[in-house]
């Protein structure tokens, strides 16, 4: 079956310890988003790839970056994460059908991330 | 800017009964879309249900409708004869066409169904 997939689901790392999240897709969409969510509150976006162009978020930390080395996979970089980044990440991807709104981004199963 | 309110942080219903999630959104983008996401206590968010700010009839999905009030701004999701499996998060969130890809989200409704 055609899905998103993350690795790890669950990933403990120390303070300021650098960590990679992972993000993979068999649906050949073009665009790959990540975004942080936070106990009890919604998703909030990080950026996103549409093909090999990066988008960032305004308010996004400088120190989460992001790699899509090709179309099927997609990393999310923690330079030096600190006690406020533990979050679930979730990793989603959408066709890229420019301004159709009914566009559907569909999610891979998130990846928890724990600092200690 | 586009804007998403859920309400209700929280909604207890009885097994087999019908309930309404609702959700209220403000755009001045003429041409958008809206969905409903279901969030389970696993983590993944899974698509229920959309509905295009020009579609003249409500969507439907099996179980799940939309009850989409345009003047009103309102996008209630309507689940029919609930399921102990329907206890989740689930959040709202709209596209504008104009968005850049983005999707927003409300801050979701947990929705709890007892035996």
């Amino acid at each position: 079956d055609a899905m998103v997939i993350q690795n790890p689901r669950y990933q403990v790392t120390q303070f300021g310890k650098p960590v990679t999240l992972s993000c993979s897709q068999t649906l050949n969409h073009n665009v790959m988003y990540w975004y942080q969510q936070k106990s009890s509150q919604a998703p909030k976006l990080l950026f996103h790839y549409y093909d090999k162009d990066f988008n960032n978020e305004a308010d996004t930390p400088d120190n989460f970056q992001s790699r899509r080395p090709n179309t099927s996979f997609c990393f999310l970089d923690i330079r030096s994460p600190g006690l406020g980044d533990a979050a679930m990440y979730l990793c989603a991807t959408s066709r890229g059908h420019g301004t159709f709104t009914g566009e559907t981004q569909y999610f891979g199963p998130g990846t928890r991330l724990l600092v200690l | 800017a586009q804007k998403i309110t859920q309400t209700q942080p929280g909604m207890f219903v009885q097994e087999k009964e019908a309930v309404t999630l609702d959700c209220t959104y403000d755009t001045s983008d003429p041409s958008y879309g809206l969905f409903w996401y279901k969030q389970p206590s696993s983590g993944e968010m899974i698509f229920l249900i959309y509905q295009g700010s020009y579609d003249q009839q409500n969507a439907t999905e099996g179980r799940y409708s939309l009850n989409f009030q345009k003047a009103r701004k309102s996008a209630n999701l309507v689940i029919s004869a609930s399921q102990l499996g329907d206890s989740a998060m689930y959040f709202c969130a709209m596209r504008e066409a104009r968005g850049a890809q983005k999707l927003v989200f409300g801050q979701g409704t947990r929705l709890t169904i007892n035996p």
